[in-house]
């Protein structure tokens, strides 16, 4: 799966959009791009993942640039409780059992600010 | 959405003891459940891959014998670790794909921290 680059930390006003970026240069063209994140001393908790087009959900937008190569999850109203690590993924489309298979990386620790 | 309980939510033991931790899809069916650990200020690892029926793919450097799955059940997969030491000492989630839908997504359980003294 290929490698993502995200910002260690960002900070955002409560009621402001948090837009936070990943950068997947090596993305492959069957690879999806996954959102999680991860309350303090929680199980992480799915948000939203694309291929080509942008999407929304109750949660988030996630915005894919057209070569596939970056993008931004947007929350467009932080509150407090947004507080989280957030974790991008690549991972490949398929139906192998190894392809079902989460590589997290460090991730970026947003702090919602009141 | 999918919710996946994991039992118990802490635990601490002896070192030397064995301790089962308890996985379940509470509204679909998993064909495949993740097993993974995470130590303080890390991300999570994987640990192993378990689909219903078969035996566990365990993940590099991973003992299989050490960290013994269960996965009999489309609903449940167990993780004992055995003969604990502090090292051990960590967060364990487990996350499980539902098969009925045809979905990629996990669904993660809300984690286990164990303590080993």
């Amino acid at each position: 799966d290929a490698k993502t680059t995200q910002p260690t930390s960002m900070d955002c006003a409560e009621g402001r959009a948090a837009n936070l970026p990943c950068n997947h240069s090596t993305i492959s063209g069957n690879e999806y791009v996954y959102w999680y994140r991860q309350i303090h001393s929680q199980g992480p908790q799915y948000i939203i993942h694309g291929l080509k087009n942008n999407e929304t959900n109750e949660m988030a937008s996630l915005i894919i640039t057209e070569d596939r190569k970056s993008s931004t999850l947007i929350l467009p109203h932080a509150t407090l409780r947004d507080t989280a690590v957030y974790y991008c993924i690549v991972r490949v489309a398929g139906s192998g059992a190894g392809s079902y298979q989460l590589t997290f990386g460090k991730g970026t620790k947003l702090s919602v600010i009141p | 959405g999918a919710v996946v309980s994991q039992h118990p939510s802490w635990v601490i033991c002896k070192s030397g003891t064995s301790v089962k931790i308890e996985c379940r899809s509470l509204d679909f069916q998993a064909t495949t459940m993740f097993w993974y650990r995470q130590f303080p200020k890390q991300s999570l690892m994987l640990m192993a891959t378990s689909n219903e029926g078969s035996k566990a793919t365990y993940e590099q450097g991973v003992e299989k014998d050490k960290f013994l799955i269960n996965h009999a059940s489309l609903t449940l997969s167990t993780l004992t670790v055995t003969s604990a030491h502090p090292e051990d000492s960590s967060f364990y989630i487990c996350s499980a794909r539902d098969g009925g839908s045809g979905g990629n997504e996990q669904f993660f359980g809300p984690g286990t921290r164990l303590t080993v003294l």
